[in-house]
This record gives structure tokens, sequence and C-alpha cells, in this order.
């Protein structure tokens, strides 16, 4: 089983909807979660990071299920900038703390 | 935010032959990390460069394919050796500082292997 999976997509969308992401985890002892932000060709971008209380950004909603070691990311009203890969992103709570990184769910919105 | 640099940024290289990407950081950073991007694919962890000691290289990576150097604590090397067309990839340097969560990454270099 992977670490991280999250379901690779592609979400096709339209410009003003709500879509929303899971990812689940296999380590129960990761402490740390994110959603970091990959546009094409270009390095990842910290998005947010997943609180157990789960947060907000603007558009942008973070949610932590620890009993069921899930992640989700909701965006509502969607804009055409949001088209990008979103990867669920986990720390491993051993040696350094090193990130462990899914494959990305890509998001296409379409005026 | 730690602002990264990376060089080259893109490279075209026979098999065969080494490259070597140099990781720049505008500070001191505790950690940084190389991670490999292949087309497709997710990011994969390949080491932690460590200041002033060796490598700490992950499953599957060995330091003979990828030697790495940290001479201070804004600077980093990864050398893909012997390379293979299988070596074509995204190479990416990643930093985070002790206490902080936020990981933050360079801009890649990006490896096409004939």
């Amino acid at each position: 089983r992977k670490e991280v999976e999250q379901d690779p997509g592609p979400f096709n969308v339209p410009e003003g909807a709500t879509v929303a992401f899971n990812c689940t985890y296999s380590n129960s002892a990761s402490q740390s979660f994110f959603w970091y932000r990959q546009d094409c060709r270009k390095e990842p971008k910290l998005l947010m990071s997943v609180y157990s209380s789960g947060n907000e950004d603007g558009r942008f909603t973070a949610q932590l299920n620890r009993a069921s070691q899930y992640i989700s990311l909701l965006i509502r009203d969607s804009k055409l900038s949001d088209s990008a890969t979103y990867l669920c992103v986990v720390n491993s709570p051993t040696g350094f703390q090193k990130l462990v990184f899914g494959t990305g769910t890509r998001l296409l919105v379409s005026p | 935010s730690a602002v990264i640099s990376q060089k080259p940024s893109r490279d075209i290289c026979q098999r065969g032959t080494s490259l070597t990407i140099q990781c720049q950081v505008d500070s001191q950073v505790t950690m940084m990390f190389w991670y490999r991007q292949q087309p497709g694919q997710s990011l994969t962890l390949i080491a932690t460069a460590n200041q002033g000691s060796e490598a700490t290289y992950e499953s599957g990576f060995v330091i003979d394919k990828f030697p790495i150097s940290r001479p201070n604590l804004t600077f980093s090397t990864l050398t893909v050796s012997n390379m293979s067309p299988e070596d074509s990839s995204i190479y990416l340097c990643s930093v985070r500082d002790s206490g902080q969560e936020t990981q933050y990454f360079g801009p890649g270099t990006r490896l096409l292997v004939l």
C-alpha cells in the first residue's frame, strides 16, 4: 500500500464550481499534513497546512480525519487559475521527518 | 520564505556522462533535500543532504550513482553519474529550517539523457 494515495483525476469542472479532493495516508503516527500545488512545469508550492481542527484560507478549506486517516481539500468558486495538480503531503515520523508526496490530483477548470 | 536557485535549469546529456546540479539558498537552512520527479509522477526523495557529513539516502538510491555535497548551510550539489535515459527527470532541491514545517522547493533542473 502506498504511504499517501490520491485520485489522479483529472477533475474537469466549470468556473464557479465547488470541487473536493481526498487523500488517504497509511502511517497513523504522521503528525503533519499539507496540500501543495504544482503548476505545469513548475516546482511544488505550499498551498496550506492541514490542522486537526480544519482550516480555511479564502476559497480553500482543508480537513483532517485522523480516525480514518484521510485529508480533504475543498475549493469553492473555482477559478481558471486554480487549474493545477494538487499534491497531498504527509510527514514520515522517522529520521529526518521527511515529507511523503501523493501522486497528485489534476484539476482543470474550464470557462 | 527561502529563495532557492538551481543550476542548470535544464540540460541534455549523453548516456554515460555525469551532470552536477547546484542548489543555492539565500539564507542558512538546517535541512536540504534532493527529489526526483519523473514524467507524470510525483516527487520521490533521493536523499537528505547533511552539512559536513555524508548524505542520507533513501531506499533505491546510492551514493555512487547520486553523490551529494553540502559544504555549508546555503549550498548543495547533486551529481547524476553515469547517466542513462532512465535518469531523464526533473531534479528538485528543497529546504526546510529546523522547527519549521514548511518546505520550499527550487525551480528544478530538467534533465534529458539521450
